[in-house]
């Protein structure tokens, strides 16, 4: 089991561009959790989803952001727009189960320039 | 609202001494706590949970509902113990609120 997979590990954007994030959980898990780390910050949640379904977005900013968990393939954080701000490290868990132990990605990290 | 604060951003100890790393939370209902560490270019993983009240790795950490902590201990540090200690509180819902982590160095 591969764990859970991240992809890109760094991305780089100019204000403005859109950015994808994607996250593959790890075997048999159907939960997935997106966080960010701003620097000199903790993890701050964003959004929870299982398979097709959003499930609490209650820590993703209001525009710009969004997340889906198709039925095939993997989860993928998209940012619109992106601004400096965006800049941070996205970290993706899964588990197996609700409120289960995390299993976390090496994250994404995005600079927009 | 859901906190974790851990104070220390850095701790140093040398090795063989007592470690504490400090996590206080804030939280009105009944909280659960867990230890995530992240050793250097590894995943951040867990380290324990108080629900288990397990010893991992010689930590420790034991919630004391009064004070709102949940600090994580070892009585004699290894040099291996180095790394990103992040305390983390479930409140039941969906996600686990993290505190800003501790990275712990063990001075040989």
């Amino acid at each position: 089991n591969a764990g859970v997979m991240q992809n890109p590990r760094h991305l780089v954007r100019r204000r403005g561009q859109e950015a994808r994030l994607r996250c593959s959980p790890m075997k048999g898990h159907s939960h997935v959790y997106w966080y960010r780390q701003l620097p000199e910050e903790g993890l701050k949640f964003m959004v929870y989803l299982q398979k097709e379904n959003i499930i609490d977005e209650s820590g993703m900013p209001k525009e710009r952001f969004s997340a889906e968990f198709p039925k095939e393939g993997p989860s993928i954080l998209r940012i619109q727009q992106v601004v400096r701000g965006d800049s941070a490290a996205y970290f993706c868990a899964s588990s197996g189960q609700r409120n289960g132990e995390l299993f976390f990605g090496e994250g994404s990290r995005l600079t927009v320039l | 609202a859901q906190r974790v604060t851990q104070p220390e951003k850095l701790l140093s100890v040398f090795k063989g001494a007592p470690v504490e790393l400090k996590c206080n939370y804030s939280y009105s209902g009944s909280p659960e706590l867990f230890w995530y560490v992240q050793y250097s270019r590894q995943r951040l993983q867990l380290l324990l949970r108080h629900i288990s009240r397990e010893s991992i790795k010689g930590f420790t950490a034991d919630l004391n509902k009064g004070e709102t902590s949940f600090h994580l201990k070892k009585p004699f540090a290894q040099e291996e113990d180095s790394a990103m200690y992040y305390c983390a509180l479930g409140t039941g819902a969906n996600n686990l609120f993290f505190g800003t982590g501790t990275r712990l160095t063990v001075i040989p």
